[in-house]
């Protein structure tokens, strides 16, 4: 069965410093999304992204944050000066499309990257 | 501000015992209800409800969302040490975006 992959698992980086988590959705999915899980607390949206562009983000995801899809592959977060309080887990989704009035496809996750900020 | 809470945050069981998970929310605009299980990693997809009243079934686990009470249950019968899992009610708000409103989680633990 297809799945989303991301790299690395686990990710340790001074506070300060860029981190770039990647993510390769599942190949006929069209909507990309990422969210993020502080140990202990719920599951959190941090943004979603269509046809290239972010379509919503989240008050989380501030200036420091960005999103890109460099290829036909790839989707990437990257966080360009990184706080302690970015530590948590972060969980890229995918899912095929997003229709009004039908029912949509569910939204199928990674592993997760261990983000660690020292 | 939208919200989804889950009961019980945790359950202990014994194998063979029939568990019930419940999710509430209150949001502005429901499109659906999905149910996830968690384990060491992913959360992998159980079920998406949308449709009030209708039982969605795999194997030992079902759901169902009643959208006059603005809740679901997981039903989990005949449990197995297997079925030990974080299981997240999650909330998908309609726009076009499809951003899901996680609940806490329900913690369960099947003993032998």
């Amino acid at each position: 069965e297809p799945e989303v992959t991301q790299t690395p698992s686990h990710q340790v980086t001074q506070m300060g410093q860029e981190v770039i988590l990647r993510c390769v959705p599942i190949s006929n999915h069209l909507y990309f999304y990422w969210y993020r899980q502080i140990l202990g607390q719920k599951v959190e949206f941090l943004v979603s992204f269509y046809n290239n562009e972010i379509s919503e983000k989240s008050e989380i995801f501030d200036d420091q944050f960005s999103v890109e899809r460099p290829d036909g592959s790839n989707f990437t977060l990257k966080i360009r000066s990184t706080k302690l309080e970015d530590s948590a887990m972060y969980f890229c989704a995918s899912s095929e499309s997003v229709r009004r009035g039908y029912s949509n496809q569910p939204q199928h996750f990674g592993d997760g990257t261990r983000l660690s900020i020292l | 501000e939208d919200k989804v809470v889950q009961s019980p945050l945790s359950l202990v069981v014994h194998e063979g015992d029939t568990v019930t998970l419940n999710c509430s929310y209150e949001v502005t605009n429901f499109r659906s209800l999905l149910w996830y299980k968690q384990e060491k990693k992913a959360p992998t997809f159980l079920f998406m409800l949308t449709s009030s009243g209708i039982e969605k079934k795999s194997g030992r686990l079902s759901s169902i969302l009643d959208k006059k009470e603005l809740s679901s249950i997981l039903n989990i019968t005949a449990t197995q040490t297997g079925d030990s899992a974080i299981y997240l009610c999650a909330v998908e708000v309609a726009s076009n975006t499809g951003k899901l409103i996680f609940g806490q989680g329900t913690t369960l633990q099947v003993k032998p």
